[in-house]
């Protein structure tokens, strides 16, 4: 069965304080691992994707890593802003279909001044 | 540029009536999807239209359930005879194609008393 499995369930970090949010998926033949950050009351805002394997983007704070089980979002030197939930989700599903996204249950960042 | 739009952003009914939920996509994005997220649980996919192709339905939960698309742009997902359990966030994306990042819209809280 596809799953998508997020750790922590919930991280308190003080500002400046660098860590990891780990997503481990068990999708086979991945096509693409998003990650999204989502605010409260709002919808899941797009961040990365990652195809292969040894790829790494990187976005102000952020930097997304990706291995053939597992993607890091590495978060240097937080801020409050960044205080959020962050989704990882990957397309499952056979067929070559690559729209029909599994999320994992998320990680809460808390960023405390 | 305007995102997705959901109306309306919060919506409390009666066991057993009837809902219309609409979703506004991206202009010139010819995917569109629909999910529930409830609360503790991840995001679940509901279903999926691209252009004039038959539509994916795979993850509507129940017969209860149906979602169309006019002209390619605007849709609306309806619930009958609705049940405590549908209560949730339904949240609509869209996307260039099917193999594009999904952009999301703030999503629709349906409360079911």
């Amino acid at each position: 069965e596809d799953q998508v499995t997020q750790s922590p369930e919930a991280l308190r970090l003080q500002e400046g304080e660098s860590s990891s949010l780990n997503c481990s998926y068990t999708v086979s033949g991945l096509r693409g691992l998003f990650w999204y950050r989502q605010d409260p009351g709002k919808g899941p805002e797009f961040l990365f994707t990652l195809y292969s394997a040894g790829e790494e983007k990187e976005k102000e704070r952020l930097k997304a890593t990706l291995t053939k089980k597992e993607s890091f979002l590495h978060i240097t030197a937080p801020k409050p802003e960044d205080s959020a939930t962050y989704l990882c989700a990957a397309p499952f599903g056979g067929g070559g279909s690559n729209y029909k996204l599994t999320f994992g249950k998320g990680t809460l960042l808390t960023v405390n001044p | 540029g305007a995102g997705v739009s959901q109306s309306p952003s919060n919506k409390v009914t009666e066991k057993g009536k009837d809902v219309e939920l609409r979703c506004d996509p991206i202009s010139g994005h010819t995917a569109l999807y629909w999910y529930r997220q409830s609360l503790g649980q991840g995001l679940e996919f509901l279903i999926y239209f691209q252009g004039n192709s038959a539509p994916d339905k795979s993850g509507l939960p129940s017969d209860r359930f149906s979602a169309e698309r006019t002209g390619g742009s605007v849709s609306t997902l309806t619930i009958q005879r609705t049940q405590q359990e549908d209560s949730a966030v339904y949240l609509c994306a869209s996307s260039f194609t099917g193999a594009q990042p999904q952009h999301f819209g703030d999503g629709t809280r349906l409360s079911i008393l």
